[in-house]
């Protein structure tokens, strides 16, 4: 099945600063690749996400970047706050197999934004 | 707030017994998702739910069964809880099956003693 690795696992930047997290995902066949902000104590909330036909995508201050060559995708938020501090998931899904909606998620990483 | 809620918020339970969870789905949605999250994971996909049907399955064993009723609501059934149960039980609607995004519930939080 796919495997989705995510880096780096903490991130601690200043407000203002900008953060970037990584992953890279197995599965040529894996075609959209959404984003995830959870708060400690409630679900995922799905915060961006990417479809295999475009490169890049940009909702005010966050973006995801795509490069299915290298099987790897980015989120990038800037002008970071303290709320944007929580832990992101990055998951990928594949057009492979019998559960096409089935969501394969990284370790996550968690976003400290220092005021 | 996504319109999925999902019913109890904790829950504490003996190893050995059996535990029902429950999850509405966002209006207008007719597939729902399950998912297992441990602490300091991202969540594993245990199975879905369409029309009814279930629409495919994570590497759970069979003791992790589930039910999606004709208003698209679901449950997720465990038996014989084992201490590894513990953990965070998400549920995602889905406008339907396939290439669409998933929006999550709050999630029980389940403690197998």
């Amino acid at each position: 099945g796919e495997n989705v690795e995510q880096h780096p696992s903490t991130l601690s930047v200043q407000e203002g600063d900008s953060a970037v997290i990584k992953c890279t995902y197995s599965d040529s066949a894996s075609n959209y690749f959404p984003w995830y902000k959870q708060e400690l104590g409630k679900g995922p909330q799905l915060i961006i996400d990417i479809r295999s036909n475009v490169g890049e995508k940009k909702d005010q201050r966050i973006a995801v970047t795509l490069n299915k060559t290298a099987k790897h995708f980015s989120l990038h938020i800037t002008e970071t706050q303290p709320e944007d501090s929580a832990v992101y998931f990055c998951a990928a899904r594949t057009n492979r197999g019998s559960t096409l909606g089935r969501l394969y998620f990284g370790r996550g990483t968690q976003l400290t934004v220092w005021p | 707030e996504t319109g999925v809620t999902q019913s109890p918020t904790h829950l504490i339970k003996t190893r050995g017994q059996q535990v029902t969870l429950r999850c509405s789905s966002q209006s207008g949605h007719n597939t729902v998702s399950w998912y297992q999250q441990a602490l300091g994971q991202g969540p594993q996909f245990i199975f879905q739910y369409y029309r009814e049907e279930e629409n495919g399955r994570g590497n759970f064993p069979p003791r992790f069964s589930g039910l999606q009723f004709p208003n698209y609501s679901s449950e997720l059934n465990v038996n014989a809880l084992e201490l590894d149960d513990s953990a965070l039980y998400l549920c995602a609607s889905s406008p339907t099956t396939g290439l669409h995004e998933q929006y999550f519930g709050p999630g029980t939080r389940l403690t197998v003693t």
